[in-house]
């Protein structure tokens, strides 16, 4: 089967830009995670979506950060404006399931906040 | 609160010798373990994983056990190998149903040989 797909694969931008990032779940994943990988960290979920509704989005800050499911297939997770505290990789994450079942990453996105 | 936390944060050992990380999760409602890998400069990916209702499972060299009273987990990989070297993530789901996975630090694994 073919993975989940992420792009770009990297980003450089300066502070106060805003900047997008795309990906494709594993089709048949009905749920989608967005996750922050600062480096030498573990993975922070942002939001987990199952279809194209949002199931937790407790940890995004959303007064700069936002993210879409619109057709509960394909979502773009953007930042507006950047600080460089967000300087991290964008891991997107799919499941078959939305509850006790393994998660399928992409190879995410790192973004440099200049 | 949310929290599961992976000790330690970085182990060196002997080719062949094994290894043991350890976690432990806050939520008692928690009942899916996985363990991801992740080499450097790519994603995690899932090695292994257990449900609440088992307190051992095995795969090969690797073997992952849950002791749910006291609320910790542990993968154990046996006959390591330099391939091994990696950074290792245990993850918990928690609330109610499971809807909501927390990552443990990540613990880096060196293997000499």
């Amino acid at each position: 089967e073919a993975g989940v797909a992420q792009s770009p694969r990297y980003k450089i931008i300066e502070k106060r830009q805003s900047v997008a990032f795309w990906c494709n779940p594993i089709s048949g994943h009905a749920t989608l995670y967005w996750y922050q990988q600062i480096l030498g960290q573990g993975p922070k979920l942002l939001i987990q979506f199952q279809n194209n509704g949002v199931v937790d989005d407790s940890q995004l800050p959303k007064d700069r950060f936002s993210a879409e499911r619109l057709k509960g297939v394909d979502s773009t997770l953007k930042i507006q404006p950047a600080k460089l505290e967000d300087s991290a990789v964008y891991l997107c994450a799919s499941s078959l399931t939305p509850n006790n079942s393994p998660l399928h990453f992409g190879n995410g996105t790192r973004l440099t906040v200049t | 609160g949310e929290n599961v936390e992976q000790h330690p944060s970085t182990l060196s050992v002997q080719e062949g010798d094994s290894a043991v990380i350890k976690c432990t999760y806050s939520d008692s409602a928690s009942n899916y373990f996985p363990w991801y890998k992740q080499e450097l400069g790519k994603r995690p990916q899932l090695i292994i994983d257990i449900r609440s209702n088992v307190g051992e499972k095995k795969d090969q060299r690797i073997a992952v056990t849950l002791n749910k009273t006291a609320k910790h987990f542990s993968l154990h990989i046996t006959e390591t190998q330099p391939e091994d070297s990696a950074v290792y993530f245990c993850a918990a789901s928690i609330g109610t149903g499971g809807f909501k996975t927390i990552f443990g630090a990540g613990t880096r694994l060196f293997v000499k040989a």
